[in-house]
């Protein structure tokens, strides 16, 4: 069966620290890979995606993430964080062939100390 | 900016009620799921629906949910009899049938005392 690992499940970082969290997948196919932020209290928003091309993906917010196809990685990465970068943050994969079913790891949460 | 809607944001409501969530997903996206978050099990799958047919509801308790899509702009999820540990913030999200991300909406927050 698909799986989605977020081996951190909460980091805890001072502001202007470097960021990376890590996402792992298991499935030997074709996959879209998706990075979902929650903010306290709010729902799910898309930071980026992969599905074709260049492995580093660059999305909002100064975040970014690399896939990694030998490694089924797709690690979350962002050079400074932010007090406003307290979150809650979700690895996401989706096959390409088949129901597109979007499958979601355990979440990560990332509490910036200012 | 599209955005998928659900109504109502929050409801509480006592044990062995109904309890009728709505979705509006954005228009044209033919993909809607319905997810459910807890403290304890993150975010489980209970639905999922592309052109309105259902394509897997393995995740969601048969015996007292249901979820339908009467037509293309609404999809329901209803809870018949709720139950304390229904609690949880239950969110839909809609896209397209390629995966090209999916588009979450606010969230309904589900109390059942």
């Amino acid at each position: 069966a698909q799986s989605v690992s977020q081996h951190n499940h909460h980091v805890i970082l001072s502001e202007a620290a470097s960021l990376e969290l890590g996402c792992n997948y298991s499935y030997g196919g074709t996959v879209n890979l998706f990075w979902y932020v929650q903010y306290p209290g709010q729902h799910l928003q898309l930071l980026l995606k992969y599905f074709s091309g260049d492995p580093l993906v660059k999305g909002i917010k100064g975040f970014e993430a690399e896939f990694i196809k030998s490694k089924f990685s797709f690690n979350l990465r962002k050079p400074s964080v932010q007090w406003s970068d307290t979150a809650e943050y979700f690895c996401a994969v989706t096959i390409q062939t088949g129901a597109n079913n979007l499958f979601f790891g355990t979440g990560t949460r990332l509490t910036v100390i200012p | 900016d599209a955005r998928v809607t659900q109504t109502p944001r929050h409801k509480v409501t006592e044990m062995g009620q109904e309890v009728t969530m709505r979705c509006q997903p954005i228009l044209g996206h033919n993909t809607v799921f319905w997810y459910r978050q807890t403290m304890m099990q993150g975010l489980e799958l209970l639905a999922y629906f592309r052109n309105r047919a259902p394509l897997d509801d393995s995740g969601m308790p048969k015996d007292r949910f249901s979820a339908e899509m009467p037509d293309a702009t609404l999809a329901t999820l209803k809870i018949q009899p709720s139950e304390p540990r229904d609690s949880a913030v239950y969110f839909c999200a809609s896209g397209l049938a390629q995966g090209d991300g999916y588009t979450f909406g606010s969230g309904t927050r589900l109390t059942v005392v």
